[in-house]
Formats: C-alpha cells, structure tokens, sequence
C-alpha cells in the first residue's frame, strides 16, 4: 500500500514483558514520528528521526522505550520491562521533508494498540 | 512549554448545520498549524495545514482560520454530513516538526 504501515495492530503483554512495535513509512520519506496517544487524549510526540538519525527523544517517557531507524527506512519502537501506565495507542507518522524545509504535512498510520496486563 | 487546548470537547449537531470548532494555543511561535480528522480505531487524516503566514485555508466544506498573535485556530465546517462524524484535532507545529496535539474536539452529526 502507499500509506504508513504499522504491525501489529494489536499487542497484549503482560507487566514486566518486552514489546517491539514496528512502523513502515511511506516509500522515501525522510521523517519518521513516534506518538503515544492515551484514551480520548490527543497523540503525544515521543521521537523524531530524519533519515536513520535519531535527532529528537526528548518525548521517550523513560529509558525503558527505546527507538531505532537502522536503515532510514522501517522503525522499531521497544518497549522494555512493560508498565500497566504504557497502555496506549502508539501512533507512527512520516513527511517526505526536511524539518523546517517547505511545509508538507505528516502521514500517519492507523497505530499499534497496546494494552499491558 | 506549548500547550493546546481545544473547546468544546464533544459537540453534537443535527445534519446540514454550520459548526466551529475552537483550538487555543499558548506560545505564538508556531511553524504551522494543522487540522487533522480521527475516525475510530484509526490514525489521523489531514485536513488542512496552515502556514505561520497564512491566515486561512480551505477544502471543500472546511475552512481553518489561524490568529497566531492571540494564540487562536477555527475550523468550519460548512453543512455537516454524519460522515463528518469522527473526533477533530489541532496540532500546533513548533520549529523543528514538533507536534503538540489538543485533546480533539468530539463530533457527532445527526441523520
């Protein structure tokens, strides 16, 4: 498809598990978000890469989510040691441009709905 | 730190009324703004991005005004379908493509 494609949909773990959540961007596009969006709150920014580079984490609410851009395409967010508190809907966007350069909005994908037991 | 704000949190409307929906932003520096639609068990759809510059934008029945100097978006929509139904969010664009998302404005249109 030529949208944002996010796996899984769904995800059940139990406290204390590790989860990995993945997120294929629209073909050549050059940022890549993560947003975790809690119930009947709008998305939260949790990081931004440009290409493979992780410029901003300064939304990660702790050391324990991890995210990676390996090879500027497809990303991986991790979430280690699972809290009931990281149930949420984690929401992946990308834009074809560079921050700051032109004004293209931003591709979402349907999310990855994660509820930790 | 920007915050966002949107009134009313959810607004219910019979079909073919005009409607406004209201997002407020605290820090005037913007980049852009943009309004983007929910659907259920979905991610966000666009709708109309304004640039700092800019004073409105339109798209068929949408219209979105930006006041950057009082902090201020609008969204019109013009003759609501109940295939408008869905929750409505503004997301204020700081320099450096980050979003900061209101809580979304949540609209039923009555058949």
């Amino acid at each position: 498809g030529a949208g944002v494609s996010q796996s899984p949909r769904y995800k059940v773990a139990k406290r204390g598990q590790d989860v990995a959540l993945r997120c294929d961007p629209i073909s050549g596009h050059v940022s890549l978000f993560w947003y975790q969006q809690a119930l009947g709150q709008g998305p939260e920014f949790l990081t931004y890469f440009q290409n493979e580079a992780q410029l901003d984490k300064s939304g990660l609410p702790s050391d324990r989510f991890f995210a990676e851009r390996p090879e500027g395409s497809v990303s991986t967010l991790k979430i280690q040691r699972t809290q009931q508190e990281d149930s949420a809907v984690y929401l992946c966007a990308s834009s074809p441009v560079y921050t700051g350069e032109g004004n293209q909005p931003q591709h979402f994908g349907d999310g990855t709905r994660l509820s930790i037991l | 730190k920007q915050e966002v704000t949107q009134i009313p949190a959810a607004l219910s409307v019979p079909e073919g009324e005009n409607l406004v929906l209201n997002c407020s932003f605290t820090d005037s520096a913007i980049y852009n703004l943009q309004w983007f639609r929910q659907d259920p068990g979905k991610g966000l759809t666009s709708l109309l991005l304004i640039q700092s510059s800019q004073r409105e934008q339109t798209s068929g029945r949408l219209n979105a005004s930006l006041d950057k100097s009082s902090g201020r978006s609008t969204l019109y929509i013009a003759a609501s379908q109940p295939g408008d139904s869905a929750t409505y969010l503004c997301a204020a664009i700081n320099y450096g493509q980050n979003f900061v998302f209101g809580p979304g404005t949540r609209l039923s249109v009555l058949p």
